[in-house]
């Protein structure tokens, strides 16, 4: 079965800096895809980036980008010019692809991540 | 357009008692998800509809655990004899088709307390 682990429960960061996520996974399969959505207080999660495994280029969507090392099963995610309202839960997820018709997510534990002014 | 709703977005009961969960998928939207989010974790699968049915209800912790999607929209999680351990927040989402490709757009959820 796959796994997601996330090593950081929380992390801090000073406005308009950077910070890195942590994200490391298990898996048997070679094609899968793999997600980092933020949930703020309201609780409705919000897709971030998104990476497809075949492709060896790393995803980016303006300020958020990320390292992903498919021999290595990390996918950590890098958020540039910090703004405040980046505070929220982050997590890491993976989506397998068995033949394509299921596709449920699954999650890490999250990492807090609090923005201070 | 009108994104994932999910009624009620509080539910407190007491231990024993059933509750239904409402799910109100994106229009046109086939596919759709259940999840489970205790405290301080990561949201668990719980059941995925394609349609009508389910098509994979793996994730159900036991047999008081039960959703309907009888009509391909609207979804009901229906919880029998609740107990402690069932208070979390219940997640839905929905997606366009169940392919690994579809982004999955989640409702604010609903929080269960049970008492």
């Amino acid at each position: 079965a796959q796994t997601v682990t996330q090593s950081q429960p929380e992390m801090s960061v000073q406005e308009a800096e950077t910070v890195t996520l942590s994200c490391t996974y298990d898996t048997s399969e070679s094609d899968y895809y793999l997600f980092w959505y933020k949930q703020p207080p309201s609780r409705q999660m919000i897709l971030v980036i998104r990476q497809e495994a075949y492709k060896q280029q790393n995803a980016t969507e303006n300020r958020f980008s990320v390292n992903f090392q498919k021999a290595a099963k990390s996918f950590s995610l890098k958020i540039s010019d910090s703004q405040l309202g980046d505070a929220a839960m982050y997590f890491c997820a993976y989506r397998s692809s068995p033949g394509g018709s299921q596709g449920n997510l699954i999650f890490g534990k999250g990492t807090k991540l609090s923005v201070k002014p | 357009g009108a994104g994932v709703s999910q009624t009620p977005s509080n539910k407190v009961t007491e231990k024993g008692k059933y509750v239904e969960l409402r799910c109100d998928p994106i229009s046109g939207h086939t596919a759709l998800y259940w999840y489970r989010q205790s405290l301080g974790q990561g949201p668990e699968f719980l059941i995925y509809f394609q349609g009508t049915g389910a098509a994979d209800d793996s994730g159900l912790p036991n047999d008081r655990f039960f959703a309907v999607r009888p009509e391909g929209s609207v979804s009901t999680l229906k919880i029998q004899r609740t107990e402690r351990g069932d208070s979390a927040v219940y997640l839905c989402a929905s997606s366009l088709a169940a392919g690994r490709s579809y982004e999955q757009y989640f409702g604010p959820g609903t929080r269960l307390t049970v008492t």
